[in-house]
């Protein structure tokens, strides 16, 4: 079965220093991947997509990027954080533009 | 572009309560449509899909959704609410013609049962 990992699952840390979140995927080939940010009442904004190695899509500005190096790895960075950076984000894993996403656990961000 | 609406941001039932939950959509082609849950510490995960065919879609746990494409809507239903049914719950749609499926989601509603 198909299972998704994301780590950290929390992560504290200072302004302007840099960020790399790990989502990887187990037990499916050539998924599209997506990371998107939960806020409180906000429900989640899609961030960044990929529908292959190294091909990355992106859905707002801002002061994150993303990448792909591993069919079923995706990567989630940023050189110097925000405040704004606060949040929730989540990875989540799809075939082949099926339709239904599958979610991992999520890693919670404070930036102070 | 596509947009969705949760008019409901907290509903607070009383268990055995019936439940409807507003979604609506805006987008003018062919979508797919979804309900997510996110329980309290848990996984966000499907709680049931629209694609095609009947209207009317039964979820897990008791829930069910109707897609009436004329209101551009998605209302999640459940006749008797439980305790456990404590959670935020997310419509979210898709473009069906999209080789990666860009799901936008709705801002969610957090449903409160009263035990």
């Amino acid at each position: 079965s198909q299972t998704i990992h994301q780590w950290p699952a929390t992560l504290v840390q200072p302004v302007g220093s840099p960020l790399s979140l790990e989502c990887t995927v187990e037990g499916t080939s050539n998924p599209n991947l997506y990371w998107y940010r939960q806020a409180a009442g906000r429900g989640l904004q899609l961030l960044f997509y990929s529908v292959g190695i190294g091909q990355i899509s992106s859905e707002v500005p801002q002061n994150l990027s993303a990448s792909r190096p591993q069919d079923r790895q995706f990567i989630l960075s940023s050189k110097k954080l925000l405040l704004s950076d606060s949040g929730f984000y989540l990875c989540a894993w799809e075939s082949g533009g099926a339709g239904t996403q599958y979610f991992g656990p999520g890693t919670r961000l404070l930036v102070l | 572009a596509q947009s969705v609406s949760q008019h409901n941001h907290h509903v607070i039932l009383s268990e055995a309560a019936s439940l409807e939950l507003g979604c609506n959509y805006s987008y003018g082609g062919t979508v797919n449509l979804f309900w997510y849950v996110q329980y309290p510490g848990q996984h966000l995960q499907l709680l049931l899909k629209y694609f095609s065919g009947d209207p009317l879609v039964k979820g897990i746990k008791g829930f069910e959704a109707e897609f009436i494409k004329s209101k551009f809507s998605f209302n999640l239903r459940k006749p008797s609410v439980r305790w456990s049914d404590t959670a935020e719950y997310f419509c979210a749609v898709n473009a069906r013609d999209s080789s990666a499926s860009k799901i936008i989601f709705g801002s969610g509603t957090r449903l409160s049962i009263r035990p």
